[in-house]
């Protein structure tokens, strides 16, 4: 069983640009979620998939956008990018999406410079 | 005033020790609570879930009080291993299914 596979590891972005990151849920997991932890803090719930569609969202501005594949991986979107979105962005996959079990991937280290 | 919030520590304790941790949320619709362990530039990994009636996993108990909206961990004989940062979650089930996070407070045990 493989468990939740992120990419790139770490990347590095100009103010202004925009990033796609990735994540491949664990096998039979339909719920994926994204959070972005800033150095230092825990982290911060961006959004939540379900069945390809986003049910759930944290305070985070619409420059802040996803996908959910039929395959249930997926992708968060940065776009416009700040230098205080420089994080760990995190992804975790689930099977009931209530909480339990679930399991993060390794994370992407975004810098914007 | 944060959803979830822990005291960040250090906690610096010597190898044997008991140590214990405490967590206050302010979402009185939270249903779920966990624990999560973080080692240095790692993912949260789930240490255990927190029940009312209190729950013990080997050296780790925590306990849940739902009316003071608190929550604690224990950790008895603490080894050099359990240096990390232990991380208080909640889950509010009418919020989308989002897990809350606090800050986490970072054990550094030593020998």
């Amino acid at each position: 069983e493989t468990g939740v596979t992120q990419s790139p590891t770490h990347l590095i972005k100009t103010r202004g640009q925009q990033v796609t990151l990735r994540c491949s849920s664990q096998s039979g997991h339909n719920t994926v979620s994204w959070y972005q932890q800033a150095l230092g803090q825990g982290p911060q719930f961006i959004f939540q998939y379900y069945r390809e569609e986003e049910n759930g969202r944290g305070n985070f501005p619409p420059r802040f956008s996803g996908l959910q594949f039929p395959n249930y991986s997926s992708e968060l979107n940065v776009n416009a990018l700040e230098l205080d979105d420089s994080a760990l962005y995190l992804c975790a996959s689930s099977l009931t999406g209530y909480g339990y079990g679930y399991t993060f991937g390794s994370g992407t280290r975004l810098t914007v410079v | 005033r944060k959803e979830v919030e822990q005291d960040p520590g250090p906690f610096n304790v010597p190898e044997g020790a008991t140590v214990a941790f405490n967590c206050t949320y302010s979402n009185s619709a939270s249903q779920s609570f966990f624990w999560y362990r973080q080692d240095c530039r790692k993912e949260p990994k789930l240490l255990m879930s927190v029940y009312s009636s209190g729950n013990e996993d080997g050296r780790f108990t925590a306990q849940l009080n739902r009316a003071s909206q608190y929550i604690s961990l224990l950790i008895r004989d603490s080894k050099l291993s359990d240096s990390a940062t232990y991380l208080c979650v909640v889950n509010s089930h009418n919020a989308g299914n989002m897990l809350t996070f606090g800050g986490g407070t970072r054990l550094m045990v030593k020998p």
